[in-house]
């Protein structure tokens, strides 16, 4: 079975500064890893995702993840966060060989200017 | 890609009724799921189809809630007899290939329960 936790449920920080979006997996596969983020009212847009190979994956709007085998962990980053950037973000895992994804509680991330 | 629709966008109907729901997936894909999403959390895993097959069904649904693709293309969700407690967002998303491929979700349905 697979489980994510997302450390944080609320994180706010200023405009320019570092987003760290942590996310830690259960999986007794290898697993595949992804980061959605979701506007209000409305549904999923996959920011990136790792299935294999590279452990360092790069996504849409400058947010890039590194996989860590040994921590369990897939954390979300971007170097310089925009006022765009606010939004819901969920962490999802999947059996590589499954279908279903299991998602994270999600992390509210709030941008001051 | 006009991406995944779904119809109608806000439901509100009284305790005890029946509700249907429709999801159109991008037209060249073959995996269709439907999730339930309530306020302040991740979405759940409720169903996947893969062309017109239903291949797993999750323990949240219930014998109310009912899902087919009949042709392996859009998909309908019902719930009878609903309950207040099926106030959700109810997202579907599509996939092609193999597990791992990633899904594409719609704006989903905002259902509310009176």
């Amino acid at each position: 079975a697979q489980s994510v936790t997302q450390l944080g449920s609320h994180v706010s920080v200023s405009e320019g500064a570092l987003v760290l979006l942590r996310c830690n997996y259960s999986s007794s596969v290898p697993p595949y890893l992804f980061w959605y983020v979701q506007y209000p009212n409305q549904g999923l847009q996959l920011l990136l995702k790792y299935t294999t190979g590279a452990t360092l994956v790069k996504g849409i709007n400058g947010f890039e993840a590194e996989f860590k085998k040994s921590e369990t962990s897939f954390h979300l980053t971007k170097p310089s966060a925009h006022m765009s950037d606010a939004a819901e973000y969920f962490c999802a895992v999947s059996a590589s060989g499954a279908q279903k994804l299991v998602f994270g509680q999600g992390t509210r991330l709030t941008i001051n200017p | 890609d006009t991406g995944v629709s779904q119809d109608p966008r806000h439901k509100i109907t009284k305790r005890g009724q029946n509700v249907t729901f429709r999801c159109d997936p991008i037209s060249e894909h073959n995996r269709l799921y439907w999730y339930r999403q309530t306020l302040g959390q991740g979405p759940e895993f409720l169903t996947y189809f893969q062309n017109e097959a239903q291949l797993e069904k999750s323990r949240l649904l219930s014998d109310r809630f009912s899902a087919e693709r009949p042709k392996g293309s859009f998909s309908t969700l019902e719930i009878q007899r609903t309950e207040q407690g099926d106030s959700a967002m109810y997202l579907c998303a599509s996939s092609r290939g193999q597990g791992g491929r990633e899904q594409y979700f719609g704006p989903g349905t905002r259902l509310t329960v009176t």
